[in-house]
């Protein structure tokens, strides 16, 4: 069964710093993995996702993730952290022994960012 | 031109009434799904219907069903309310088949309030 786990309920930096938002899967198969961004009373966005291409993924607003299957991670970074950055993210793996259709969500991320 | 909507955007019903979320995509699309997020943030899937034809459904109660009319649209009916059912419901569609990876988009949600 394919699962995920982000390892932080919040995550504080201050406006220009690095942001680095951790994520590790659990998946039968070659996985495909996601990350989405919810800003405030808003839809769920793709921010990147991984489908077995490039390890080094690069999403919108300067955001990237490597893949790394060594260590199950599917960490989310970005160099310069802006106070529009601020929102909840959600690491999502979903893997071939659900053809793709189910995906699992993690318990999400508060990515606060200060002045 | 929105591409995933869903209506209506906030609902607030008595326990006991009965209730429909609508969602339409125009993305041409064949899957659609209905996700539920709680109040700490955490997205489980609900439903995924394929071809208008249901192809997940989750350990929910059959006091929620859904209905495809066709593949852009999937309503969602929830009868005799309860307290637990407050909620933001998601609506989401996706392509399946080959080369399929799973990416969702989704619709803005729907706030459900149960009092």
């Amino acid at each position: 069964a394919q699962s995920v786990t982000q390892l932080d309920s919040h995550v504080s930096v201050s406006e220009g710093t690095p942001v680095l938002l951790r994520c590790n899967y659990s998946s039968s198969y070659s996985p495909s993995l996601f990350w989405y961004v919810q800003h405030p009373n808003k839809g769920l966005q793709l921010l990147l996702k991984y489908t077995s291409a490039a390890t080094l993924v690069k999403g919108i607003n300067g955001f990237e993730a490597e893949f790394k299957k060594s260590e199950t991670s599917f960490h989310l970074t970005k160099p310069s952290a802006h106070m529009s950055d601020a929102a909840e993210y959600f690491c999502v793996v979903s893997d071939r022994d659900t053809g793709f259709q189910k995906l699992v969500f993690g318990t999400g991320t508060r990515l606060l960012v200060s002045p | 031109d929105t591409a995933v909507s869903q209506t209506p955007k906030y609902l607030v019903t008595q326990m006991g009434n009965d209730k429909s979320i609508k969602c339409e995509q125009n993305l041409g699309h064949d899957t659609m799904y209905w996700y539920k997020q709680d109040s700490k943030k955490f997205l489980k899937i609900m439903f995924s219907y394929n071809n208008k034809e249901l192809i997940i459904n989750e350990t929910v109660p059959n006091r929620f069903s859904p209905k495809s009319p066709d593949k852009a649209h999937l309503n969602l009916h929830i009868n005799s309310l309860e307290l637990g059912d407050s909620a933001v419901y998601f609506c989401a569609s996706s392509q399946r088949g080959q080369g399929a990876t799973g990416e969702l988009f989704f619709g803005e949600g729907s706030r459900l309030t149960v009092l």
